[in-house]
């Protein structure tokens, strides 16, 4: 099956810096998705971005998806974008609709 | 509130025991996943279904789990004579036919003694 690196598995930040988090997969996808789970375990979808480039506020990101790889970019950190960010796969293949996940980068944001 | 609602949040059991659990999807969505999380690693997809077809099982799912979606509407997620390893957060989520993007319920956390 596909496999889903994730880096860096822990980020400590002071509140109000910017963050990069980097996703890398083992295989063509035809869905990509990030999630960030809060510190009450609820799992909140960012983004469905198979391709291309996304922004939601001062979350973006960007998949390049020829060269298996997909970013997050979280500008202006605040305490609340604390907990774990998930990148979650799909590969091209018929009925591959379940998701793959990483094993999530753990993001503190101090105040 | 008309997002993932999941019954119960928290399940206690001795081993051995059946337990089943629901999941209530966003009432427009035609597909429904569920997933399997323990302590400090990603979900792990089981099942899903399109409306009340299982189109895909994980090699995680065993012959103690099974899954229905009857009506295409709601579905349960039945665990036979469970054990210690059952223990887990068990997720659900949907999502429309057209766009695959996922949403979450709050999940039910299975505790086995």
């Amino acid at each position: 099956g596909i496999q889903v690196e994730q880096s860096p598995p822990d980020l400590i930040l002071q509140e109000g810096a910017n963050s990069t988090l980097r996703c890398n997969f083992s295989d063509s996808v035809n869905n990509l998705q990030w999630f960030h789970q809060n510190p009450w375990g609820q799992l909140i979808n960012l983004f469905y971005i198979p391709s291309g480039t996304k922004q939601n506020g001062r979350l973006s990101a960007t998949t390049v998806a020829t060269e298996r790889y997909s970013l997050l970019y979280i500008s202006s950190s605040q305490t609340t974008d604390s907990g774990v960010y998930f990148c979650a796969v799909a590969g091209s293949g018929g009925g591959a609709d379940g998701l793959t996940f990483g094993k999530g980068t753990h993001l503190i944001i101090q105040p | 509130d008309t997002g993932v609602s999941q019954d119960p949040r928290h399940k206690i059991t001795k081993r051995g025991q059946n337990v089943t659990f629901r999941c209530d999807p966003i009432s427009e969505h035609n597909r429904l996943y569920w997933y399997r999380q323990t302590l400090g690693q990603g979900p792990e997809f089981l099942t899903y279904f399109q409306n009340e077809a299982q189109l895909e099982k994980s090699r995680l799912l065993s012959d103690r789990f099974s899954a229905e979606r009857p009506k295409g509407s709601f579905s349960t997620l039945e665990i036979q004579r469970t054990e210690q390893g059952d223990s887990a957060m068990y997720l659900c989520a949907s999502s429309a036919h057209l766009v695959p993007r996922q949403f979450f319920g709050p999940g039910t956390r299975l505790t086995v003694l």
